[in-house]
């Protein structure tokens, strides 16, 4: 596997369903990121990652819960979602989170449909 | 303020010919950083080329340039000689700040539609 993987890359799933999703790196990174795109929205950062450590929670609700055991895995555990939180879940990685540069790799994506 | 505005929803363009994506970008800061990222129907976001804030040329990259005009905030995407495959989605993102943690803004994104 090379670049950035996500698992699943759908699902579906009830309001009352307990899921999680995977994002793994394999750039040798030191930082992940979460993004929410919804239809006819700009990307949303939801959860940013340097070493493990979170640095960013951008505002994001409860029932969205992250994870990053290490550098090299991210996962995202969901529960009692609503269904406005359809959207496509978006899990990027880059070298570092300074630098004057940092291009973001992106993973291709979960569509996540909540019935 | 929309920190990334994107214009366009949708653009269409002949095969072999070029397309110039429109950006504007708003920020205080000082140094910044600019990138164009491709979504094809597949989802995934391709990294197309980045521009700095110091940056004094254009950054080019392969079909790929990015006509950037500081004092007026605009950052465009050309692409010359379109192919089919550069169909996509395009969006447009600001890094603000360079010491420090910073984050990527998104535009809204602009179609793209190539046709033979």
């Amino acid at each position: 596997e090379t670049g950035v993987t996500q698992t699943p890359r759908h699902l579906v799933m009830g309001m009352t369903n307990k899921k999680s999703l995977k994002c793994e790196q394999h750039l040798g990174h030191n930082a992940m990121y979460w993004y929410k795109q919804s239809a006819k929205k700009p990307l949303e950062l939801m959860f940013v990652y340097n070493f493990k450590e979170q640095t960013e929670n951008n505002s994001v609700p409860s029932r969205f819960s992250p994870e990053c055991p290490n550098s090299s895995h991210l996962f995202l555990h969901l529960h009692t979602l609503q269904p406005e939180d359809s959207a496509l879940y978006l899990c990027a990685s880059s070298q570092d989170i300074q630098g004057s540069s940092y291009e973001q790799y992106f993973g291709p994506g979960t569509r996540l449909t909540v019935t | 303020a929309q920190k990334i505005t994107q214009t366009q929803p949708g653009m269409f363009v002949q095969e072999k010919e070029a397309v110039t994506l429109d950006c504007t970008y708003d920020t205080s800061d000082q140094s910044y950083g600019l990138f164009w990222y491709k979504q094809p129907s597949s989802g995934e976001m391709i990294f197309l080329i980045y521009q700095g804030s110091y940056d004094e040329q254009n950054a080019t990259e392969g079909r790929y340039s990015l006509n950037f005009q500081k004092a007026r905030k605009s950052a465009n995407l050309v692409i010359s000689a379109s192919q089919l495959g550069d169909s996509a989605m395009y969006f447009c993102a600001m890094r603000e700040g360079q010491i420090g943690y910073s984050t990527l803004t998104f535009g809204k994104g602009t179609m793209l539609l190539v046709s033979p």
